[in-house]
């Protein structure tokens, strides 16, 4: 079955420096992946996508996250993190019928 | 706000008792799906929408869950006799043919 792993429960950075928060995924051939980010008591919001191209997508807020085939990654990345960006954060994958496949998600506190 | 609105926000319903949830996708969405997200999880697709057909039921659809699009614009959810076991977050989302979904706001039921 298809599925995307979160290694990390919780992603602890201080404001200024670079965050990364890790996934990798199953599905072979090409995978079409996302990241989700939720914040408290508001729904999940789209930041970016992967389906073919370019191995860096760039998505909102800053966000970026850099395909990986070899390695069946798909880690998404800031330079410089924000206290604001403090939330929980899903990696998605595409299933059939293009319903969507969560990962179990990722805290990032993020420190002023 | 993604555009996808759900009524209500927060159920709180006895064991036993019915309940139905709404949801309002973005307007020229024609794929609508439903998911529920339990403390510390990921959301977990339930069914999904195509208009008015309803093409794909999860099996954690028990026979207690029924999800209607009539004429392919809102959509209802109900649980009926409910058990401790579906208290979550009940997630809408909708798309159009070719992109990444919307997620509305949720309904957080609680059954006591």
């Amino acid at each position: 079955a298809q599925s995307v792993a979160q290694p990390e429960d919780q992603v602890n950075v201080a404001e200024g420096n670079p965050l990364t928060v890790k996934c990798t995924y199953s599905v072979s051939g090409n995978p079409y992946l996302f990241w989700y980010v939720q914040y408290p008591n508001r729904g999940l919001q789209f930041l970016l996508k992967y389906i073919t191209g370019d191995n860096l997508v760039k998505g909102s807020y800053g966000f970026e996250a850099e395909f990986n085939k070899s390695q069946t990654s798909f880690h998404l990345k800031k330079p410089s993190a924000l206290v604001s960006d403090s939330a929980l954060y899903f990696c998605v994958e595409r299933g059939a019928t293009n319903k969507l496949i969560f990962g179990t998600g990722t805290l990032l506190a993020v420190q002023p | 706000d993604t555009g996808v609105s759900q009524d209500p926000r927060h159920k709180i319903t006895k064991r036993g008792q019915n309940v139905t949830f709404r949801c309002d996708p973005i307007s020229e969405h024609n794929r609508l799906y439903w998911y529920r997200q339990t403390l510390g999880q990921g959301p977990e697709f339930l069914t999904y929408f195509q208009n008015e057909a309803q093409l794909e039921k999860s099996r954690l659809l028990s026979d207690r869950f029924s999800a209607e699009r009539p004429k392919g614009s809102f959509s209802t959810l109900e649980i009926q006799r409910t058990e401790q076991g579906d208290s979550a977050m009940y997630l809408c989302a909708s798309r159009i043919q070719v992109g990444e979904q919307y997620f509305g706001p949720g309904t957080r039921l609680t059954v006591t």
